[in-house]
């Protein structure tokens, strides 16, 4: 199957601060990604979808002066955390559409991110 | 609004016992029906995709089938490191994104 990265892993952060976190598709380009973020035994919940050269459509309910998504190559999109807080803590995924439609998406290791 | 909801939340089986993990959805147009396993601490990794009722697919102890309105993934003499979250998703028509139920965590005892 198709590799997706994400980096870091793991990362702390200071209440306030801004965290970003990159998310490859590693041997196929993908003209879409998907940021998801994940609660301690709760599913994914889509954050945005993440379009190569366009702007990223959030799902209700998120922030996007918040959470802010760069999808500038066919590669690599970023998902930027600002003025991060306590409760921004969790575990954040993305994922790389093969193709389109939808029907094969590849998911990264996710990263965990601590505000402190 | 599509929905996609899966039973049971948790199951403990011991190795070698056979069971069935549920996946109901109401998926406007379903174009894909997908598993996932998770495991602690990192991302899902595909398994199968189900693209039409009456269609099944096996993966070594795994087998996903798919009805109008559930899919079931059946696992066969399980083994301990089958334990992981189990997640289905449904992909609705004209959509792009993923619906998602809320797992299946499951525990093989040795």
């Amino acid at each position: 199957g198709a590799v997706v990265s994400q980096h870091p892993s793991w990362v702390i952060c200071k209440s306030g601060t801004s965290v970003k976190i990159e998310c490859r598709s590693l041997d196929f380009q993908a003209t879409t990604m998907f940021w998801y973020r994940q609660f301690p035994k709760q599913s994914l919940m889509l954050m945005a979808t993440s379009n190569e050269g366009s702007k990223a459509t959030y799902e209700q309910g998120v922030e996007k002066d918040k959470f802010l998504i760069n999808h500038a190559s066919l590669t690599l999109s970023t998902l930027t955390v600002t003025s991060a807080h306590p409760e921004d803590s969790s575990f954040y995924i993305c994922s790389g559409e093969v193709g389109t439609g939808g029907d094969e998406q590849y998911f990264g290791p996710g990263t965990r991110l601590t505000v402190t | 609004e599509d929905q996609v909801t899966q039973s049971p939340e948790a199951l403990r089986l011991q190795e070698g016992e056979s069971s069935s993990l549920n996946c109901s959805y109401t998926v406007s147009g379903l174009r894909g029906l997908f598993w996932y396993r998770q495991d602690p601490g990192k991302g899902p990794e595909f398994l199968f995709t189900l693209y039409s009722a009456g269609e099944e697919k096996e993966k070594e102890r795994l087998k996903a089938t798919l009805t109008k309105k559930e899919s079931f993934l059946h696992i066969t003499a399980p083994k301990p490191e089958d334990s992981a979250t189990y997640l289905c998703a449904g992909l609705g028509q004209g959509a792009q994104k993923l619906v998602f139920g809320q797992g299946t965590r499951l525990t093989i005892n040795p």
